[in-house]
């Protein structure tokens, strides 16, 4: 099975930096993604890491240690249009559907 | 605009009842997605279909079924309706893994 586990909840003012923290239980990995979720929205797509390492995408980065089977998401010069959910995902193979988890809601605040 | 459309956007009905959702994925994208996120829960994967083909199947009911027509767009059956089926219910599709998958703006269901 998978399991995936993040923060529930955070916040933080605007202008700041925020991590988001992911560990994930798999029985195979391909990579991890990370989707944002605006309140009854449809998820959108944020940043992928299949290799280890930092990928940087904008205000957003995120990070993937596989031997850790860890990652997070960096969000920096927070806006308050950042408030959202954020969920990691992970899919154990190529062409399999993403399993996610139970998401981290960000409360941003000026 | 992710060019995933889902229809209908939002239905309201009755225990027992049977309803069907549908998605058109976006041109060219041939695995479709079907996920459940019901009230303060995460998405939770209910099936995967590729090219008119059953690819993978998560936590979904054995009331509920779907498939996925030669034009590629699918349906989600969900029958014997009961209260704790409300939830809103994403299609999402993807031309091949990369881990972006893009998502419509879901069919939320009341079941009363």
């Amino acid at each position: 099975g998978q399991s995936l586990e993040q923060p529930s909840e955070v916040t933080a003012v605007e202008g700041a930096i925020v991590q988001i923290n992911c560990t994930y239980q798999t029985s195979g990995f391909y990579g991890l993604s990370w989707y944002q979720q605006h309140d009854g929205g449809a998820p959108t797509f944020l940043s992928y890491n299949g290799l280890d390492g930092l990928e940087e995408t904008g205000r957003f980065s995120s990070f993937l240690s596989r031997s850790d089977s860890y990652g997070y998401l960096l969000l920096q010069e927070l806006q308050m249009k950042d408030s959202a959910s954020y969920f990691c995902a992970v899919s154990n193979q190529a062409g399999t559907a993403l399993i996610f988890g139970k998401g981290t809601t960000l409360s941003v605040s000026s | 605009d992710s060019g995933v459309t889902q229809t209908p956007k939002h239905l309201i009905t009755a225990t027992g009842q049977r309803v069907t959702l549908r998605c058109s994925p976006r041109s060219g994208d041939l695995s479709v997605y079907w996920y459940q996120q019901s009230l303060d829960q995460g998405l939770q994967f209910l099936i995967q279909y590729y090219n008119g083909e059953e690819r993978a199947k998560g936590n979904i009911l054995e009331r509920f079924s779907a498939q996925q027509f030669p034009d590629l767009h699918s349906e989600l059956n969900l029958s014997s309706l009961e209260l704790g089926d409300s939830a809103l219910y994403f299609c999402a599709s993807s031309v091949v893994a990369s881990g972006e998958l893009f998502f419509g703006e879901g069919s939320r269901l009341t079941v009363l």
